[in-house]
């Protein structure tokens, strides 16, 4: 079974600038899940989809962060205007439909800003 | 606050040494309890998980953790690491209808040769 896919894997880039990351989830998994993992933290979950629906962002960024799922399979989040303290490692995770179901997370794609 | 604690940060030892790290939530509710590993330059991969039933789950690679619910305890063990345990450890919770994941800061095991 193929993984989660994320792209790009390494990104820097200036304050102020804007930046998209892109996921494809395993084959068949309906949830989607977008975390940012700061440097000596766990992983924070910003957004959850099921299918096309958002699920919870309570804890995104919204003046900043966002983050679309339009066909219920691949997501893009985007960051617009990046700040310093938004350099982080941006995972991917998927999951099937159902109450517990374990995450299968991407390599993710570590962010620097300037 | 739904919140989970991981006791040690660093833990380095030699290899056929017993290994458990500490993991403790706050959660209100029912709850479903994960250990994931992460191995250098590799991405989150599931050790095990407890959602109901015997309290004493047995991962993959020998790995087990018990959940005690009384202390709101749910700690890894090992009785005797390898070098390619090498990693970072991850403790996380989740509840409710939304499956999400709270996790710990991590923990960093190195297990010498």
């Amino acid at each position: 079974e193929a993984g989660v896919a994320q792209s790009p894997r390494y990104k820097i880039i200036e304050k102020r600038q804007s930046v998209a990351f892109w996921c494809n989830p395993i084959s068949g998994h309906a949830t989607l899940y977008w975390y940012q993992q700061i440097l000596g933290q766990g992983p924070k979950l910003l957004i959850q989809f099921q299918n096309n629906g958002v699920v919870d962002d309570s804890q995104l960024p919204k003046d900043r962060f966002s983050a679309e799922r339009l066909k219920g399979v691949d997501s893009t989040l985007k960051i617009q205007p990046a700040k310093l303290e938004d350099s982080a490692v941006y995972l991917c995770a998927s999951s099937p439909t159902g109450y517990g179901q374990p995450q299968h997370f991407g390599d993710g794609t570590r962010l620097s800003i300037l | 606050a739904q919140s989970v604690s991981q006791h040690n940060h660093h833990v380095i030892l030699s290899e056929a040494a017993s290994l458990e790290l500490g993991c403790n939530y706050s959660y209100g509710g029912t709850v479903n309890l994960f250990w994931y590993v992460q191995y250098p330059g590799q991405h989150l991969q599931l050790l095990l998980k407890y959602f109901s039933g015997d309290p004493l789950v047995k991962g993959i690679k020998g790995f087990e953790a018990e959940f005690i619910k009384s202390k709101f305890s749910f700690n890894l063990r090992k009785p005797s690491v390898q070098w390619s345990d090498t990693a970072e450890y991850f403790c996380a919770v989740s509840g409710g209808a939304t499956n999400k994941l709270i996790f710990g800061t991590g923990t960093l095991l190195a297990v010498q040769p």
